[in-house]
């Protein structure tokens, strides 16, 4: 059962507008949640995350926003640039420390920044 | 530079072939992972281990073994490869501890190519 559900395996959006990607979870016991990036031939990267106890959070371009209620993140990119272009991966742990164990991912959206 | 590193990047080989990839890190983090990436299915862990004689099996164990004898250091070996282990393998590394977000920080990837 696949508990970190990422339902989109491509978007395609264009540059400098808003891309925005989601990311649905099962797991109720689930309690921080992260994004990384992926560029091809190199380890994914970590983008940003969130803990429970809020809503939302923002570095930058990027902001990620948590609907406990309906186990929904997503992650927001503005404005969205060609270097965006780049596998996404959402992830979702029981813990915000705990290290190794905790990490649950999804499968991926591949987000194309088109010019 | 802080960074996690695999050896090999690229290995081709066949069926009953014992093989071994490596994996260091230079961040003194207490907690290491593997990986695999298989398309469609995202990242799976294999095996974590929380510190050094600490290993534990991750949602797919089947046909890996692991050792960590020193902190910096953590192998993937196979014994016996067959071909449903072609894959690309990630290494990760986080610090741990309940202080510290869960945030991996992931090698170049290894891709295995079992004939």
């Amino acid at each position: 059962d696949q508990q970190v559900k990422q339902n989109s395996p491509s978007l395609s959006v264009q540059e400098g507008r808003i891309s925005i990607l989601n990311c649905d979870y099962t797991n109720s016991m689930f309690d921080y949640f992260l994004w990384y990036k992926k560029y091809p031939a190199e380890g994914p990267t970590f983008l940003i995350s969130i803990s429970s106890i809020k809503d939302k959070n923002e570095d930058g371009r990027f902001t990620v926003f948590l609907n406990k209620s309906a186990k929904h993140l997503s992650l927001h990119i503005v404005p969205s640039q060609p270097g965006d272009s780049a596998v996404y991966f959402c992830a979702a742990s029981e813990y915000s420390g705990g290290g190794a164990d905790g990490l649950t991912f999804g499968k991926g959206t591949h987000l194309i920044i088109q010019p | 530079e802080a960074q996690v590193t695999q050896n090999p990047r690229y290995l081709i080989t066949v069926t009953g072939k014992k093989l071994t990839v490596t994996c260091s890190q230079n961040m003194n983090h207490e907690y290491m992972s593997w990986y695999r990436q298989d398309p469609g299915l995202g990242l799976r862990q294999i095996y974590y281990s929380m510190n050094v004689e600490v290993t534990d099996k991750g949602d797919v164990p089947e046909g890996y073994k692991v050792s960590r004898k020193e902190k910096r250091n953590f192998p993937l070996i196979l014994e016996s490869p067959s071909p449903n282990q072609t894959s690309l393998y990630f290494c990760a590394s986080t610090p741990g501890g309940w202080t510290s977000p869960n945030e991996q920080f992931f090698g170049p990837g290894t891709r295995l190519t079992v004939l």
